[in-house]
C-alpha cells in the first residue's frame, strides 16, 4: 500500500541556495510532522500540522526554515539561504490521530530526504 | 519538558542471544513511550508503544518493553535476536495528550553470526 513519500531522496545544494523538500502523506492522514535527523542522532521535531493548520513550529531552527501544507495534504519544507549546518536527513511522518488522541495512532515515516550543503 | 537518554550507543550481540536496549526518560507529567527501529536509508518504524495500563508491552518482531515508573525506564528486550535485527533503535517520549515526540540519540544493535 502507499506509504509516506518524500522527494527528492537526495539533494545537494551550494551554500546560500534555497531548497524545497516535499512530503506526500498517507491519504486521509490529518496530522503531519517534519523532523531533522543529523548524522548519528535521533530525529528532532521541527513542526506539526493538523490538516492545513501549523499548530507548532517551535522546532524550526531559524527563520530560514518555512513549512506549509496549504490544502491539508502535501507539505513542503523550504530552507532559504542554506548553510552547511543544514546538512541532515529530513523526515516526514503522518498520522491518522489528532489532538489528544494522537498518541493512540502510530506515526508513519517516509524514507527521508538527505540534504547535503556544499 | 521531556527528555530521553539511551544509555548505550552500540550493542554488539551474537545471533540467538538475548538483548536489552536501555532507555531512561525524564518528565514531570504523564507520558507515552515508544520504541522505533530504523534500517539504513529508511524512515522509522514503530516497534511498540506504552500509553497506559499493563506495564509490559509486546511489539512486532518479537520485541517487548517494560515501563517502570519508579525508575523512569522503558527498556527494550528480545529473548533471541536474528541477523536481520541489526539496525538503529530509538526510544521516544511524548507528553500524554501532546503531539511533540522527543527521541533519544539511538542505540545501534549489531547482531553477529
Amino acid at each position: 500500500g502507499a506509504g509516506v513519500s518524500q522527494s527528492p531522496r537526495y539533494k545537494v545544494a551550494k551554500r546560500g541556495q534555497d531548497v524545497a523538500l516535499r512530503c506526500d502523506p498517507i491519504s486521509g492522514h490529518v496530522s503531519l510532522f517534519w523532523y531533522q535527523q543529523a548524522l548519528g542522532q535521533g530525529p528532532e521535531f521541527l513542526t506539526y500540522f493538523q490538516n492545513e493548520a501549523q499548530l507548532d513550529k517551535s522546532g524550526l531552527p531559524s527563520d530560514r526554515f518555512f513549512a506549509e501544507r496549504p490544502e491539508g495534504s502535501v507539505s513542503t519544507l523550504k530552507i532559504q539561504r542554506t548553510q552547511q549546518e543544514d546538512s541532515a536527513v529530513y523526515l516526514c511522518a503522518s498520522s491518522a490521530g489528532r489532538g489528544i488522541g494522537i498518541g493512540n495512532q502510530p506515526q508513519h515515516f517516509g524514507d527521508g530526504t538527505r540534504l547535503s550543503i556544499l | 519538558a521531556q527528555s530521553v537518554t539511551q544509555l548505550d550507543s552500540q550493542v554488539p550481540v551474537f545471533e540467538e542471544a538475548p538483548v536489552e536496549l536501555r532507555c531512561n526518560y525524564s518528565s514531570s507529567v504523564s507520558v507515552y513511550l515508544f520504541w522505533y527501529v530504523q534500517y539504513p536509508n529508511q524512515g522509522l518504524q514503530l516497534l511498540l508503544k506504552y500509553l497506559s495500563g499493563s506495564t509490559l508491552v509486546k511489539g512486532i518482531n518479537g520485541f517487548e518493553a517494560e515501563f517502570n515508573k519508579s525508575q523512569t525506564s522503558f527498556h527494550l528486550r528480545k529473548p533471541s535476536v536474528h541477523i536481520s535485527d541489526t539496525a538503529e533503535y530509538f526510544c521516544a517520549v511524548m507528553r500524554a495528550g501532546g503531539f511533540k515526540t522527543i527521541f533519544g540519540a539511538g542505540t545501534r544493535l549489531f547482531v553477529k553470526a
